[in-house]
């Protein structure tokens, strides 16, 4: 149990179509980075919000965005999706005040169709 | 960036066996973590060890980081360690997050 819940688990969409990816985390857990993890790959940085404003990013284009609550629930937001766009999207949370140590959610599996 | 590399990609093992996985990094890294991903998708953590050495039971990392790179230690394997084991390493404050390796699918036979 990391005390991360991401919603929802599994989700089939359209090409085109627009997506909202979910998570809550632990209180205290300050930090929150998404990831995207395809098929027989690592899980690949996407980006990390601290105290609900986006401070690093990987190499993903604008259509990838994000949101982070007062309440440390965070979204991820997909627009105009592709294809590519089909994989596992995993959150991430820490607490900066107890160390570096990561907690991951069960992540949701998006297929793009 | 910093890339990472996971040897071996696959391994099989019987039910006790020891293993050694380990990790090599292009460059320096000041986070470094261990993680076990289960078949449903779930990455639990197993270690933060950006240098020396831990253990938690059956399990013990070790990093040299002036070498850069990292093993993670099985031992008396059991079935329900199977899975992919992914080591992943940041810099900075963490901003860039972490770059992970390609895995190493573990799997343990009774």
């Amino acid at each position: 149990e990391t005390g991360v819940t991401q919603s929802p688990t599994h989700l089939i969409k359209t090409r085109g179509q627009q997506v909202t990816l979910r998570c809550s985390s632990q209180s205290g857990h300050n930090t929150v980075s998404w990831y995207q993890q395809a098929l027989g790959q690592g899980p690949q940085f996407i980006f990390q919000y601290y105290r609900e404003e986006e401070n690093g990013r990987g190499n993903f284009p604008p259509r990838f965005s994000g949101l982070q609550f007062p309440n440390y629930s965070s979204e991820l937001n997909v627009n105009a999706l592709e294809l590519d766009d089909s994989a596992l999207y995993l959150c991430a949370t820490e607490d900066r005040r107890s160390g570096n140590t990561i907690y991951f959610g069960e992540g949701s599996w998006l297929t793009v169709v | 960036g910093i890339q990472v590399e996971q040897s071996p990609p696959d391994l099989i093992l019987q039910e006790g066996a020891n293993s050694t996985l380990r990790c090599n990094f292009s460059d320096s890294v000041n986070n470094l973590q261990w993680f076990h991903q289960n078949p449903w998708g779930q990455l639990i953590n197993l270690f933060y060890i950006p240098s020396g050495t831990k253990q938690n039971g059956r399990l013990s990392a070790t990093t040299v980081a002036t070498e850069r790179y990292s093993l993670l230690y099985i031992s008396s394997s059991q079935t329900t360690d199977s899975g992919v084991y992914f080591c992943a390493g940041g810099r900075g404050g963490g901003a860039d997050g972490l770059t992970f390796g390609k895995g190493t699918h573990l799997i343990i036979q009774p």
